[in-house]
């Protein structure tokens, strides 16, 4: 079955504990991503990877950190985090035709993260 | 930079009602477009697509979209709104940059109440 897992699900922690959220796809998709999402905010991007080694950020990438060693494989990394950086977290992976465009996506269950 | 735009923040239905939600979307050329609607304490799930071809799209739960390219917009529409579909939903594009690379967007998204 086609599908994106985040691990943990629910976190809390305190302020500069590190800490990493994983995201595992299982589709050979190139592409991921990960969004939080705040209310009034709707879904924005921290950083999305390409390809293997490949990485940019999205509009809201300080304070985040992400590798993509392998294809499957996209943590989010949270250095030192911040009580601001609490937030509803999602990662997704999506599947491109060439230059046809986006043809799937899937998105994980989210990650609720509160930082005390 | 290419932006992503649903101008209402809540919407309030009668059961039974007709529904649209606004999309709009900045960009030269035309995006992928895409409707998710996310359930209370839910992920994310694809109501429809477009990516080229027929202007109006069907999708899952009687949910239909049609693209306007003189308007730049994309909305979403129901005949007759169900209790269920209260929900939140996010309209996203996805378009190309720097050559093959591809950024997903999405709005801030309408949250939809439905009145019995």
């Amino acid at each position: 079955e086609a599908q994106v897992t985040q691990n943990p699900r629910y976190l809390i922690t305190v302020t500069g504990k590190k800490l990493t959220v994983t995201c595992s796809q299982n589709m050979n998709h190139e592409y991921m991503s990960w969004y939080r999402q705040d209310p009034g905010l709707g879904l924005r991007q921290i950083y999305y990877s390409m390809n293997v080694e490949v990485t940019d950020k999205g509009d809201v990438p300080e304070g985040y950190k992400v590798s993509r060693k392998e294809k499957r494989n996209f943590p989010l990394i949270l250095e030192s985090p911040s009580p601001n950086q609490t937030s509803l977290y999602f990662c997704a992976s999506i599947g491109f035709s060439g230059l046809a465009g986006a043809e799937t996506q899937y998105f994980g269950p989210g990650t609720r993260l509160l930082v005390l | 930079a290419q932006s992503v735009t649903q101008p209402d923040i809540h919407i309030t239905v009668s059961e039974g009602a007709s529904l649209e939600l606004r999309c709009n979307y900045s960009y030269g050329a035309t995006p992928y477009l895409f409707w998710y609607v996310q359930s209370p304490g839910q992920g994310l799930q694809l109501l429809l697509k477009y990516f080229s071809g027929d202007t109006l799209v069907q999708g899952i739960k009687g949910f239909e979209a049609e693209f306007k390219r003189s308007q730049s917009s994309f909305n979403l529409r129901k005949p007759s709104v169900h209790w269920s579909d209260a929900a939140e939903y996010f309209c996203a594009v996805v378009y190309p940059i720097r050559g093959s690379n591809y950024k997903l967007t999405f709005g801030k998204g309408t949250l939809l109440t439905v009145n019995p």
